[in-house]
């Protein structure tokens, strides 16, 4: 079974510092990894996926992050936050069986970010 | 091309009562997955249908829960005799295939049902 842990439920950055969110998997297979972005009220809206080839991937808003498979992470990154990244971010593992592929999804982490 | 559409957006039901909550995917995509996410945590998955087929309910409680995906029409997750506990945001998300890499799945913006 693949499970996944997301460090620190809430996340407070100043607004132009370094975003880093912490997300890392368990998968006994190769896992395609995606972070999704949740704004209140709302749906769920894909940020950036894992599948295969390159390791750092990149998203949309000026988002990235790395498959770090030694280190089974994939954290996400950005340079300098905004103050419209505010919003729930959370981390996901999708692992293909046959016919079965579903997410499994990390708790989540709370960003704020602040003047 | 219309994303994934849940209805209601909002729903309140009095203990005892059934909710129904409406899935239409996307053009095109013939995979439906239902999570639920309760307050404060993550989406914990439910089940997976095909058309006219469950593929996969193993998140489903075993009881009350119902969920169909006809031939024609929305998918629809159904809950009988509700109670507080069911209290959560559920989303529904479509996919066009699944097993390969690009069968990204697109989420809905959520039933929030609330039981009182």
């Amino acid at each position: 079974a693949q499970s996944v842990t997301q460090l620190g439920s809430h996340v407070s950055v100043s607004e132009g510092a370094l975003v880093l969110l912490r997300c890392n998997y368990s998968s006994s297979v190769p896992p395609y990894l995606f972070w999704y972005v949740q704004y209140p009220n709302q749906g769920l809206q894909l940020l950036l996926k894992y599948t295969t080839g390159a390791t750092l991937v990149k998203g949309i808003n000026g988002f990235e992050a790395e498959f770090k498979k030694s280190e089974t992470s994939f954290h996400l990154t950005k340079p300098s936050a905004h103050m419209s990244d505010a919003a729930e971010y959370f981390c996901a593992v999708r692992v293909n069986t046959g016919t079965a592929s579903k997410l499994t999804f990390g708790t989540g982490t709370r960003l704020q970010v602040t003047l | 091309n219309a994303g994934v559409m849940q209805n209601p957006r909002h729903l309140v039901r009095r203990r005892g009562q059934e909710a129904r909550l409406r899935c239409s995917p996307m053009k095109g995509h013939s995979h439906v997955y239902w999570y639920r996410q309760l307050p404060e945590e993550g989406l914990k998955f439910m089940v997976y249908l095909q058309k006219e087929n469950i593929i996969d309910e193993s998140g489903m409680p075993k009881e009350r829960f119902s969920a169909e995906f006809p031939k024609e029409g929305p998918s629809i997750l159904r809950i009988q005799q509700v109670v507080r506990g069911d209290s959560a945001a559920y989303f529904c998300a479509s996919s066009p295939r699944t097993g390969t890499a690009n069968a990204e799945a697109f989420f809905g913006q959520g039933t929030r049902l609330t039981v009182v």
